[in-house]
């Protein structure tokens, strides 16, 4: 199974850039997702990294390093629509060859004024 | 495309009672999940389809919980008899299986309420 852990909540402010770390510890690892929910609302696919580096979207990024089991989305010039719960979830391989991602509890964000 | 439809969107019932949730998710897509969330937490599995065979359903407390996906399209999530502690959302999920990106297309869920 997995271990993910990321923080509870964080708070920033209009405009400015905030990043979210999700660290997990896994075996069969085949990739790290991000998702955003708001408040009421399903999960919607942020972004998808399965090699190191960096997958730059719009004002979101994310950032994976495998030999660390570490990842952060990145969020660039902040609106107030982006507070949310960002969920990471991990990816790996379940029994007989399935791919299964499990989640994280979520960072809830609040942007303020 | 239509996405991942769940019904009903709210339940509220007493303890003991039985409870039913359906799904239909995106069309061709062969993996569905179930997933619980509580308030606060992110969304924890409780059964993965592929078509109609169910696997990864080590999470479902089968001595309530029942599922089934016949026809491999559309899946109803059981429980019977419910208590306190389901007050939960639950969440249906669909992806097409492949490993290369495979991100899951949510359903707005069901928030059941247990009295």
């Amino acid at each position: 199974g997995q271990n993910i852990d990321q923080p509870t909540e964080m708070t920033a402010t209009e405009g400015a850039i905030v990043q979210i770390n999700c660290t997990y510890q896994t075996s069969g690892f085949n990739g790290l997702f991000w998702y955003q929910q708001h408040a009421g609302e399903a999960p919607t696919f942020l972004s998808y990294n399965v090699l190191d580096g960096l997958e730059e979207k719009g004002r979101f990024s994310s950032f994976l390093s495998r030999s660390k089991g570490y990842s952060y989305l990145l969020l660039k010039e902040l609106q107030m629509k982006d507070s949310a719960s960002y969920l990471c979830a991990v990816r790996d391989q379940g029994r007989g060859g399935s791919y299964i991602p499990t989640f994280g509890r979520g960072t809830s964000l609040i942007v303020h004024p | 495309e239509a996405g991942v439809v769940q019904s009903p969107r709210y339940k509220i019932i007493e303890k003991k009672q039985p409870v039913a949730f359906w799904c239909n998710p995106i069309s061709g897509h062969n993996t569905l999940y179930w997933y619980l969330q509580n308030l606060g937490q992110g969304p924890e599995l409780l059964i993965r389809y592929e078509n109609e065979e169910a696997v990864d359903d080590s999470q479902l407390p089968k001595d309530r919980f029942s599922a089934e996906r016949l026809k491999g399209v559309d899946s109803t999530l059981k429980i019977q008899p419910a208590e306190l502690g389901d007050s939960a959302v639950y969440l249906c999920a669909s992806s097409t299986g492949t490993p290369s990106t495979g991100e899951l297309f949510f359903g707005e869920g069901s928030r059941l309420t247990v009295l």
